[in-house]
C-alpha cells in the first residue's frame, strides 16, 4: 500500500492566486514527519517545509503553510500569492517513527503557474 | 550551510562499463546518507542508505552487486553502478542527514547525477 498519495498529477494555477497540493499519508507510528520538496526542471530538491505528528501548530515558511489534519491523515501544502517560479514539481514525504532516518516519498504534484 | 555536491552531474557511458557517483557533504559531516533513483516523471526511489563505516542498507528490489556503495568517511559516499545497461539509465539523487542530528531529520538533498547508458 501506497505510504504517501499525492491525487493531483497536474494542476494549472493563475499566479497571484493561492494553490492547495493535497498529501495524504498511511502509518501506524505515532511518531512520524512529513516533509514538502520542491523540484524545478533542473532537478535539485529543495526542502520547503516539515510537520511533525506531535506539532500542534501547522507549519508555515512565508508564503509555504502545511494544513494538517492528523485524524485524516492529511498534511496539504497551501502556496499563497503564486508566483511563475512556483511552477515545479511538488513531492510530499514522510520520514516514520523516532530513529528511522528514510523519507518516502509521494509520485508528486506538477504545478504550471500561469502568467 | 548544508550543501551536497554529486559529482559528476551527468555522465555518458557504454553498456557494460561502471560508472561511479560521488556525493559530498561540503560543510557538514553526514552519519548517514541517502541514494535515490529518479525516472523521468516518477517520484524519487529509496535505494539505499549508507552509514559511515559500516554496509549500506538496500531497499527490496535493489541489487547490491549492481549498485555498489562506500560511505568511506564522514562526508563522502559512492556509487557505482556496476555493468551499467540501458535499463540503468537514470536520475540519481543523493541526500545526506548532518551529524548533529537535528530533531527534524532533515536531509539535504544533491543536485543529481544523470546517466545515461547506450
Amino acid at each position: 500500500a501506497q505510504k504517501i498519495t499525492q491525487t493531483q498529477p497536474g494542476m494549472f494555477v493563475q499566479e497571484k492566486e493561492a494553490v492547495t497540493l493535497d498529501c495524504t499519508y498511511d502509518t501506524s507510528d505515532q511518531s512520524y514527519g512529513l516533509f514538502w520538496y520542491k523540484q524545478p526542471s533542473s532537478g535539485e530538491m529543495i526542502f520547503l517545509i516539515y510537520q511533525g505528528s506531535y506539532d500542534e501548530q501547522n507549519a508555515t515558511e512565508g508564503r509555504y503553510s502545511l494544513n494538517f489534519q492528523k485524524a485524516r491523515k492529511s498534511a496539504n501544502l497551501v502556496i499563497s500569492a503564486s508566483q511563475l517560479g512556483d511552477s515545479a514539481m511538488y513531492f510530499c514525504a514522510m520520514r516514520e517513527g523516532v530513529r528511522d532516518d528514510k523519507i518516502i516519498f509521494g509520485k508528486g504534484t506538477r504545478l504550471h503557474i500561469l502568467p | 550551510g548544508a550543501v551536497v555536491s554529486q559529482h559528476p552531474s551527468w555522465v555518458i557511458c557504454k553498456s557494460g562499463t561502471s560508472v561511479k557517483i560521488e556525493c559530498r557533504s561540503l560543510d557538514f559531516q553526514a552519519t548517514t546518507m541517502f541514494w535515490y533513483r529518479q525516472f523521468p516523471k516518477q517520484s524519487l526511489m529509496l535505494m539505499a542508505t549508507s552509514n559511515e563505516g559500516s554496509k549500506a542498507t538496500y531497499e527490496q528490489g535493489v541489487e547490491k552487486d549492481k549498485f555498489l556503495i562506500n560511505h568511506a568517511s564522514l562526508t563522502l559516499s559512492t556509487l557505482t553502478v556496476t555493468s551499467a545497461h540501458p535499463e540503468d539509465s537514470s536520475f540519481y539523487i543523493c541526500s545526506a542527514r548532518p551529524y548533529s542530528g537535528r530533531v527534524n531529520n532533515e536531509q539535504f538533498f544533491g543536485p543529481g547525477t544523470r546517466l545515461t547508458v547506450l
